[in-house]
């Protein structure tokens, strides 16, 4: 079975912090995704990764970054954290080639920001 | 623009009876359809799947049409029982040109009564 952990499940930050969350993922897979999830607006792509040391931005990049620096590990930073970004962050993992396959995902970081 | 579209955000059925969830998309170019089950505090998990050249895939209790004219697709759970209880997404992609990024809904929040 894929595994996909993240660091944190639980996280309350002060606004104006620099926010690392950490990711990894232990099946050698090649894609790499961070969404958000909030209530009416399902899950939005924040940034991805199909490589270490490379990233692309998603549908709601503004206020991130992204590090891949190995191919196991994913990092999210939200490099001065708001209110706004008060949510549940997903990180999930993809292999890629051989047909379509599904996201496989961690089980969560509910991060508040106050 | 929301590419994929759930648009009831709840649904109740009565345990034993059919559980039927809808999502609409606007993309043409979407070729690659999944449905995902999320319980509170735990990360998304991959429930059905089907591909653009097919109408219908069956797993168990759960069948996933797409009916491509109208850019709809259902999910079906039959019978429904109460540990089917959670939010689904349905979400999107195309293989070739997006990579292996997802679109998802906003999600519907299903209640199997008892």
């Amino acid at each position: 079975d894929v595994k996909v952990t993240q660091s944190s499940r639980y996280l309350v930050k002060r606004t104006g912090e620099k926010v690392f969350l950490e990711c990894v993922q232990d099946m050698d897979h090649e894609n790499m995704f961070w969404y958000r999830q909030d209530p009416g607006l399902g899950l939005r792509l924040i940034y991805f990764s199909y490589d270490v040391k490379m990233k692309e931005k998603g549908d709601i990049p503004e206020g991130y970054s992204v590090s891949r620096e190995k191919k196991e590990r994913f990092s999210l930073i939200l490099e001065s954290a708001s209110t706004n970004q008060t949510s549940m962050y997903l990180c999930a993992s993809r292999t890629s080639g051989r047909g379509p396959t599904p996201l496989h995902f961690g089980n969560g970081t509910r991060l508040t920001v106050t | 623009d929301q590419q994929v579209k759930q648009n009831s955000p709840s649904l109740s059925v009565q345990e034993g009876r059919i559980s039927i969830l809808n999502c609409d998309y606007t993309n043409s170019m979407f070729d690659y359809f999944l449905w995902y089950k999320k319980y509170p505090a735990e990360g998304p998990t991959f429930l059905i799947s089907i591909s653009s050249i097919k109408d219908k895939n069956e797993d168990g209790r759960f069948t996933v049409f797409l009916n491509k004219s109208a850019k709809h697709l259902s999910l079906h759970i039959v019978p429904s029982q109460p540990g089917d209880s959670a939010v689904y997404f349905c979400a999107a992609s195309n293989e070739e040109t997006s990579g292996s990024r997802l679109t998802f809904g906003e999600g519907t929040q299903l209640t199997v009564n008892p």
